[in-house]
């Protein structure tokens, strides 16, 4: 059965900080993988991966993709508390469904 | 260019009623989708539309259940009979293409709660 893992749950960090959020997933006739950032609304579209090692990058977020290993990360530099959400990550593939992770729930302190 | 539209944004229905959720896709879209995301969980595939068929239900309960997206008008989740265990939001999604080949766009949600 097709599963997206993510890790951490939840983290608190402080303004400043750099965090890691990772992914890890098994989907059949892999494709693509996405992350997408979720306030109290409508999940947010940052990222779409489908080649390994290049890196996509955004401002101060950052992702990449590991294919050989089933895995990304997702890098948010210098954290703000505006970026306090739960990060998904979904993996894409052969059929039309994206399957999602349980979401990283980051809290940015002042 | 309005995003995905999703209408009742809040729904309260008792055991037994019925539930119908609307999805208005973004302008040019014409494939949606709907997920169903329940607390502490991510979101769960349920169905995906194309204009007047059903392409995917796999992940649709086979009881009770039902998606559509008529020619004209938006696409609609029902749910009929609704038990507690119904209560959760649902998302609908929408896309120009298959969602491997590019983003889902997310309407708001609509959350229902099943009293």
């Amino acid at each position: 059965e097709d599963k997206v893992v993510q890790s951490p749950l939840s983290l608190v960090v402080h303004e400043g900080d750099t965090v890691t959020l990772n992914c890890s997933y098994e989907v059949t006739n892999f494709r693509s993988l996405l992350w997408y950032k979720q306030e109290k609304k409508a999940p947010t579209f940052l990222f779409m991966l489908t080649s390994s090692g290049i890196e996509k990058k955004s401002g101060r977020l950052s992702s990449i993709l590991d294919k050989k290993e089933l895995f990304s990360i997702l890098n948010i530099t210098a954290t703000q508390t505006g970026d306090s959400a739960i990060y998904l990550c979904a993996g894409g593939g052969a059929t039309n469904k994206l399957i999602f992770g349980t979401g990283t729930l980051l809290a940015v302190q002042p | 260019n309005a995003g995905v539209m999703q209408n009742p944004r809040h729904l309260v229905r008792r055991r037994g009623q019925e539930a119908r959720l609307r999805c208005s896709p973004m302008k040019g879209h014409s494939h949606v989708y709907w997920y169903r995301q329940l607390p502490e969980e991510g979101l769960k595939f349920m169905v995906y539309l194309q204009k007047e068929n059903i392409i995917d239900e796999s992940g649709m309960p086979k009881e009770r259940f039902s998606a559509e997206f008529p020619k004209e008008g938006p696409s609609i989740l029902r749910i009929q009979q609704v038990v507690r265990g119904d209560s959760a939001a649902y998302f609908c999604a929408s896309s120009p293409l298959d969602s491997w080949a590019g983003e889902l766009f997310f309407g708001e949600g609509s959350r229902l709660t099943v009293l």
